[in-house]
């Protein structure tokens, strides 16, 4: 079966602008966790969702950040007035319950 | 808060040895621990899963063990192949259900 997709791969957008990320989980799969990985640095956790409750947030590094989560499928996490810093790559993942976590390829953000 | 180690921090070795990566964790109250592979430019690829109640688990020739009141969980690689070369990231989750990775060992393995 598909695994979990994002788009797009790569994204570069000026300072300022507001970015829109997408990430499919797999079918089926009731938690959804976005990551942030930036060069030479470990996984931060931005956002989990998990089934119809209400998403733990405690991870978004501002409130620029925000993310959705439409039909509990398929998630969007958004990013605006972007600055430099935001440049990372976004990860997502989804899993069963809190089980096995399956990651998505990526999103690389740059932000000149 | 939960913290995750992992040492060593790179690892550079030739082909056909067998190898331990260690993961080691503040807070023992842990729901499971998962270890992954990345490769440059990738994500995240699930190697092995541990539940709190499990000792061990293996895939081919990979095994993780979970040892949670000493705080650590090893993979062992066996016999070591240049496929192999990638970082190598643990991750232990608590009762908030929120994953706390550990930096990774950056793994070479030479021919």
């Amino acid at each position: 079966g598909a695994g979990v997709s994002q788009s797009p791969s790569n994204k570069v957008t000026e300072k300022g602008k507001d970015v829109e990320l997408r990430c499919d989980p797999i079918s089926g799969h009731t938690a959804l966790y976005w990551y942030r990985q930036s060069l030479g640095q470990g996984l931060e956790f931005l956002i989990y969702f998990q089934g119809n409750s209400a998403p733990d947030k405690s991870g978004l590094p501002s409130d620029r950040f925000s993310a959705e989560r439409t039909g509990g499928s398929v998630s969007t996490l958004t990013i605006q007035r972007t600055q430099q810093e935001d440049s990372a790559v976004y990860l997502c993942a989804s899993s069963l319950e809190t089980n096995e976590q399956f990651f998505g390829p990526g999103t690389r953000l740059t932000v000149l | 808060k939960q913290e995750v180690t992992q040492i060593p921090a790179a690892l550079s070795v030739p082909e056909g040895e067998n190898l331990v990566l260690n993961c080691s964790f503040t807070d023992s109250a842990i729901y499971n621990l998962q270890w992954f592979r990345q490769d440059p430019g990738k994500g995240l690829t699930s190697l092995l899963l541990i539940q709190s109640s499990q000792r061990e688990q293996t895939s081919g020739r990979l095994n993780a063990s979970l040892d949670k009141s000493s705080g650590r969980s090893t993979l062992y690689i066996a016999a070591s192949q240049p496929g192999d070369s990638a970082t190598y990231l643990c991750a232990v989750v608590g009762g908030s259900y929120i994953p706390t990775f550990g930096r990774g060992t950056s793994l070479i393995v030479h021919p």
